[in-house]
């Protein structure tokens, strides 16, 4: 069974501090990592996922297979980055996501 | 519309009885999700509908719960004999396909059951 921990319920730092959300995940085979995201009064929505290897909005994700992790780091904390951040997992070919519990992100001005 | 529709936003009925939360997904997605938020919990799957494959029901909690989705779109979540531990958000994604594509999520269906 796949499953996925955010140990942080809630993560508070200043404007300008790095950020780190952290994500690990227990699956067998290859999954599929995401991050989604929701602003207040908004959708939950795709934030970046893996495969793409991309930036955005100054978040980047690696994939560390050898310490099943998937953190969201960015190093220059904004106001607006203030939301709730799941970290989500598929397996490989799957359409079923497993989410985590949600870090929410607060960035103190 | 532009997104996933869900009506309605806020549902608050008894215990014992029946509810019904639709859906409506962006014109086009094929693969439709319905999960369920608790308070402080994660989102937890439900049912999934892919054209017209028979849907994925592994994640319902229980037989009171049923999903139907009529045309290949619009879709319904009925929970029967309603308890309190229903109570929750009820969220219903879209996608393009079913594969590793990115989900569309609708604003929720916030559940109490008093």
């Amino acid at each position: 069974a796949q499953r996925v921990t955010q140990p942080e319920k809630l993560l508070s730092v200043f404007k300008g501090a790095p950020v780190e959300l952290k994500c690990n995940y227990s699956y067998s085979g290859s999954p599929e990592l995401f991050w989604y995201v929701q602003y207040s009064r908004q959708r939950l929505q795709l934030l970046l996922r893996h495969i793409s290897r991309e930036s955005i909005k100054g978040f980047t994700a690696d994939l560390n297979k050898g310490e099943t992790s998937f953190h969201l780091k960015k190093p220059f904390a904004q106001e607006e980055d203030s939301a709730m951040y799941y970290c989500v997992i598929s397996g490989a070919g799957s359409y079923q996501l497993t989410f985590g519990k949600g870090t929410k992100l607060s960035v103190i001005p | 519309g532009a997104g996933v529709s869900q009506s309605p936003s806020n549902k608050v009925t008894e215990k014992g009885k029946d509810v019904e939360l639709r859906c409506d997904p962006i014109s086009g997605h094929t693969a439709l999700y319905w999960y369920r938020q608790s308070l402080g919990q994660g989102l937890e799957f439900l049912i999934y509908f892919q054209g017209n494959s028979a849907p994925d029901k592994s994640g319902l909690p229980s037989d009171r719960f049923s999903a139907e989705r009529t045309g290949g779109s619009v879709s319904t979540l009925t929970i029967q004999r309603t308890q309190q531990e229903d109570s929750a958000v009820y969220l219903c994604a879209s996608s393009l396909d079913s594969v590793n594509q990115p989900q569309h999520f609708g604003d929720g269906t916030r559940l109490s059951i008093l």
